[in-house]
């Protein structure tokens, strides 16, 4: 079953424009992780926020968690075309390191 | 440093056989999961093995099941194939605590004809 939801399902914008994705969850977490996906490839791990943490960034990353409602954004500033992919929210709950919970994901178009 | 490494990237079978998938984690790693990602389901999780154990499992029937050898590598096999276990099929590792990143392979895309 699905942690969460990420919102929107589907973003077209244009190269050099902000793109902001959305997540939120359901249960308490131990830390929070983005991932990317081509089409029809592997996952690319992004970012990883802990539960104590409340803004992380990377590059042109910019990832923020709201534990009290639940949700995380995830910020690419000045999109490039090779940004399109499909991104997914994961959820883990423990450190014990089982298994992520992941959303349905946000696909992202970047045209030039 | 070699990422995980997944094989076969496709594999096409017929009803009622069976599959067995292999996956090498990062060096160091000693976790692996496993995970399906199937058409208008989602990615969902399928099993956990640490240290030759498995840690976990999803809700998936018993006809799905694996093992983690000595030097940590996994497979994944699947029994009595059904046509809805078409699906791209991913590992990942992990090493460290439970507040590291999973590493995903570029997983292997299974057809059920």
């Amino acid at each position: 079953s699905q942690q969460g939801e990420e919102d929107p399902q589907a973003l077209s914008i244009q190269e050099g424009e902000n793109a902001t994705m959305n997540c939120s969850y359901k249960t308490s977490i131990n830390n929070l992780q983005w991932y990317r996906q081509n089409s029809g490839r592997g996952l690319v791990h992004l970012i990883l926020i802990r539960s104590n943490e409340r803004e992380k960034h990377s590059g042109r990353l910019r990832v923020t968690l709201d534990t009290s409602k639940k949700s995380s954004s995830l910020l690419i500033t000045a999109s490039r075309a090779a940004d399109t992919a499909s991104y997914f929210c994961a959820t883990g709950r423990n450190q014990a390191g089982t298994a992520l919970i992941f959303g349905k994901g946000t696909t992202l178009s970047v045209s030039s | 440093e070699a990422g995980v490494t997944q094989s076969p990237t496709h594999l096409i079978k017929t009803r009622g056989q069976q599959a067995t998938l292999r996956c090498s984690p990062i060096s160091g790693h000693t976790s692996v999961y496993w995970y399906q990602q199937a058409l208008g389901l989602g990615l969902q999780f399928l099993l956990w093995y640490d240290e030759g154990e498995e840690r976990n499992r999803g809700n998936f029937p018993p006809r799905f099941s694996g093992r983690q050898f000595p030097n940590y590598s996994s497979e994944l096999n699947v029994n009595a194939l059904e046509l809805e276990d078409s699906a791209l099929y991913l590992c990942a590792s992990r090493g460290g605590t439970g507040n590291q990143p999973q590493h995903f392979g570029d997983g292997t895309r299974l057809s059920i004809l």
